[in-house]
């Protein structure tokens, strides 16, 4: 298994631009998150999803959108990139949602200039 | 809502010896999970250590274990025997056994730094 990966590694963009963050887990999990990761922060929860056509907002959902059109893949758009969304993106997975541990992707370094 | 403190930034250990990292938590629920998460220079996230709350023995995994005092809202790692390796951040995370929408979120500490000396 290769478990769950993502791509890009690392992306610069300009303000405005658009992007998709790429996820994709070959563990059949159901659950599906992506997180943030901010100096001093931690990682917060940006979108989930629940299963195959089953998305929801977390704690910082604005200026990013999702969908789950399979089990495996689960991207993340960013529609008009903003300097605010400089950060570092996980993309995490769970055979359900009461399951105790996620598994996490390697990250992707966004920088928005 | 629930919250993680991790009031520790940075902690620093010789190697072979033992140290140990402070986590508290908020929470009104009385089933839930407690993680602990390494973070590496390589930023790959990965799972130390978990402990289910309605346990109330102290989970281990070879030189990592953990303190869990539920009454008190508390979760420490204990780093035993030090390796170099185990240099990294160190993330203290919340999960509710809820398995509803946000809840199944994990919450997560600041994190604290350890850096292993020779």
């Amino acid at each position: 298994n290769a478990g769950v990966t993502q791509t890009p590694k690392f992306q610069v963009l300009k303000t405005g631009q658009s992007m998709t963050l790429q996820c994709a887990q070959d563990m059949n999990h159901e659950y599906m998150s992506w997180y943030r990761q901010d100096p001093g922060m931690g990682l917060r929860l940006i979108h989930y999803s629940v299963g195959a056509g089953i998305t929801d907002q977390g704690e910082v959902p604005n200026g990013y959108n999702v969908s789950r059109s399979t089990t495996e893949d689960f991207p993340l758009r960013l529609l008009s990139a903003a300097p605010s969304q400089t950060s570092v993106y996980f993309c995490a997975s769970s055979y359900s949602v009461g399951q105790r541990a996620q598994y996490f992707g390697p990250g992707t370094r966004l920088l928005v200039l | 809502a629930q919250t993680v403190t991790q009031s520790q930034p940075e902690m620093s250990v010789q190697e072979a010896e033992t140290v140990t990292l402070s986590c508290t938590y908020d929470t009104s629920e009385s089933d839930y999970y407690l993680f602990w998460y390494k973070q590496p220079p390589s930023r790959q996230m990965i799972l130390v250590i978990r402990q289910e709350a309605y346990k109330q023995q102290n989970a281990t995994e070879n030189r990592f274990s953990v303190n869990f005092q539920k009454a008190a809202k508390s979760f420490s790692l204990k780093i035993s025997d030090s390796q170099l390796g185990d240099a990294a951040m160190y993330f203290c995370a919340y999960r509710s056994a809820r398995s509803t929408g946000t809840a199944s979120k994990l919450t997560f500490g600041t994190g604290t730094r350890l850096q292993v000396t020779l």
